[in-house]
C-alpha cells in the first residue's frame, strides 16, 4: 500500500542551527513533491514544490532535495528562528490533482 | 494573490443539525476545489474533489449523502455536513487550484466543527 512517512516525534533545535526534516514514501511514483507549513488551528501554507527530475530546490533559507531512487525528500531550514516553529507537511501528487499528505513533523526552534 | 477564505472559522452545533461551510477563492478562479478533514495530531485526509458545475468525486469511505458538496461557481464551493454527530467533530479545510499554474493548491484557514 502507499505510504508517506514523516518523523512523528517533534524536532527541537537551537536558534541559528539548520533543521532537517525527512519525508519517505513507498509505492508512489510522484510527478512532484510539495512541502507545506501548518500552524496550530490554521490551514497549510505552501512552501516549495520539487519535480521528479529536480534534485534540489532553494527558496531563501529553505532547501528541498528529492531522491526518487531512495524515495525520500529532505527539507532544510538554515539559520532557524523561533518563528520557524510549526508543523511541516510533505505531500505527494497522486492521480489528477490530488495530494496525499504525510502526518507532519513538528519543529520547535528554541532560543 | 491566491487567497482562499473559509466561513465560518468555528462552529459549535447540536447533534442532528446540519452545518454548511463555505470556501471562496478571493482573487482567482478555481477550477478545482478540494475538501479535507484533519483530526488532532493527524494528517489532512482528502474527502472529495469538486470541479465547478459537476458532481464532486468522493474518496473511499466518505459518505456523499452526509457530506454534501456544491461547487456552484469558479470562486465558491460549499460543504454541508448533514445531521452532524459528535464523531464528525473535526477541522475541515478546503483548498483551491487554478486553471493556470503548476497545480499548486491554496488552502483556506480551516473550519473547526464541534458537535455536542
Amino acid at each position: 500500500s502507499q505510504k508517506i512517512e514523516q518523523n512523528s516525534e517533534a524536532l527541537n533545535i537551537q536558534e541559528g542551527k539548520t533543521a532537517t526534516l525527512t519525508c519517505n514514501y513507498t509505492n508512489y511514483s510522484p510527478a512532484y513533491l510539495q512541502w507545506y507549513r501548518q500552524d496550530p488551528g490554521r490551514g497549510p501554507v505552501f512552501l516549495l514544490l520539487i519535480r521528479e527530475n529536480e534534485k534540489e530546490k532553494r527558496k531563501e533559507r529553505l532547501k528541498v532535495t528529492f531522491d526518487t531512487t531512495l524515495k525520500q525528500s529532505l527539507f532544510h531550514i538554515t539559520a532557524s528562528q523561533p518563528a520557524d516553529s510549526a508543523t511541516y507537511l510533505c505531500a505527494l501528487k497522486g492521480g489528477g490533482n490530488k495530494l496525499t499528505f504525510g502526518t507532519g513533523t513538528q519543529l520547535k526552534v528554541e532560543l | 494573490g491566491a487567497v482562499v477564505s473559509q466561513h465560518p472559522s468555528r462552529v459549535i452545533c447540536k447533534s442532528g443539525t446540519s452545518v454548511k461551510i463555505e470556501c471562496r477563492s478571493l482573487d482567482f478562479q478555481a477550477t478545482t476545489m478540494f475538501w479535507y478533514r484533519q483530526f488532532p495530531k493527524q494528517s489532512l485526509m482528502l474527502m472529495a474533489t469538486s470541479n465547478e458545475g459537476s458532481k464532486a468525486t468522493y474518496e473511499q469511505g466518505v459518505e456523499k449523502d452526509k457530506f454534501l458538496i456544491n461547487h456552484a461557481s469558479l470562486t465558491l464551493s460549499t460543504l454541508t455536513v448533514a445531521s452532524a454527530h459528535p464523531e464528525d467533530s473535526s477541522f475541515y479545510i478546503c483548498s483551491a487550484s487554478r486553471l493556470a499554474g503548476n497545480n499548486e493548491q491554496f488552502f483556506g484557514p480551516g473550519t473547526r466543527l464541534t458537535v455536542l
